[in-house]
């Protein structure tokens, strides 16, 4: 069946660091990509997303680019804050299934 | 706009007893996800309701079951706790032009279950 698999955590990077976080996945189709963001005590809170091959999603400096020839999703930033302390996941959804399926999810603690 | 939002935020139940948890969706949005989180489990899919009907289940058994209202408001039901019931149950809801997959879940902040 579908997975996504996740850079283990957790992350730990100085303020200002270049973040990545792995994530590579397995379709029978053609899914769409996803990041979320979980913040402590919070629901999932949608990041980025790319919905075809070579796509590429972005929001709030994250970056994330739809490599179908190595089925990635890998998540980057440049330039990391505190305040981006949190759990990230990548997700897939295969078209018309209405259904995520997550990673296991990668906790990122950024020092000030 | 109002979130999503899920209804009672912590819980405490004792084995055996059941349990019904609340989510209502974003004005507009139709179709509404429940998940289940626990730290060894990770986020699981339970079901999916558009339109007041079930269109997608995952693999859990009989014990859980949901439903959707007319106003797509949707609740779901844990019969028979067990203590592995305990997590964090998430409600996610969709617009109506999520169409293979070009849109994206709104979650809510979950009712935490505890079993005891």
């Amino acid at each position: 069946g579908d997975s996504v698999t996740q850079m283990e955590g957790p992350v730990t990077l100085s303020e200002e660091a270049f973040l990545t976080i792995n994530c590579t996945y397995t379709a029978t189709g053609y899914p769409s990509l996803f990041w979320y963001v979980q913040y402590p005590g919070e629901g999932l809170q949608l990041l980025l997303k790319a919905t075809k091959a070579d796509d590429k999603g972005s929001n709030k400096g994250f970056e994330a680019t739809y490599r179908k020839e190595t089925t990635s999703f890998h998540l980057e930033k440049g330039s990391v804050q505190v305040s981006d302390s949190a759990v990230y996941f990548c997700a897939l959804s295969e078209g018309g299934t209405y259904k995520y399926i997550f990673g296991t999810g990668t906790r990122l603690k950024v020092l000030a | 706009k109002a979130g999503v939002t899920q209804t009672p935020r912590y819980l405490i139940k004792t084995r055996g007893q059941q349990v019904t948890l609340s989510c209502s969706p974003i004005s507009g949005h139709r179709s509404v996800s429940w998940y289940q989180q626990t730290p060894g489990q990770g986020l699981q899919f339970l079901f999916e309701y558009f339109s007041e009907t079930q269109r997608n289940k995952g693999n859990f058994p009989g014990r859980f079951s949901g439903r959707q209202f007319s106003n797509s408001r949707s609740e779901m039901n844990v019969s028979t706790l067990e203590l592995g019931d305990s997590a964090l149950y998430l409600c996610a809801s969709s617009s109506p032009d999520w169409q293979h997959s070009y849109g994206g879940y709104t979650f809510g902040s979950g009712t935490r279950l505890t079993v005891v």
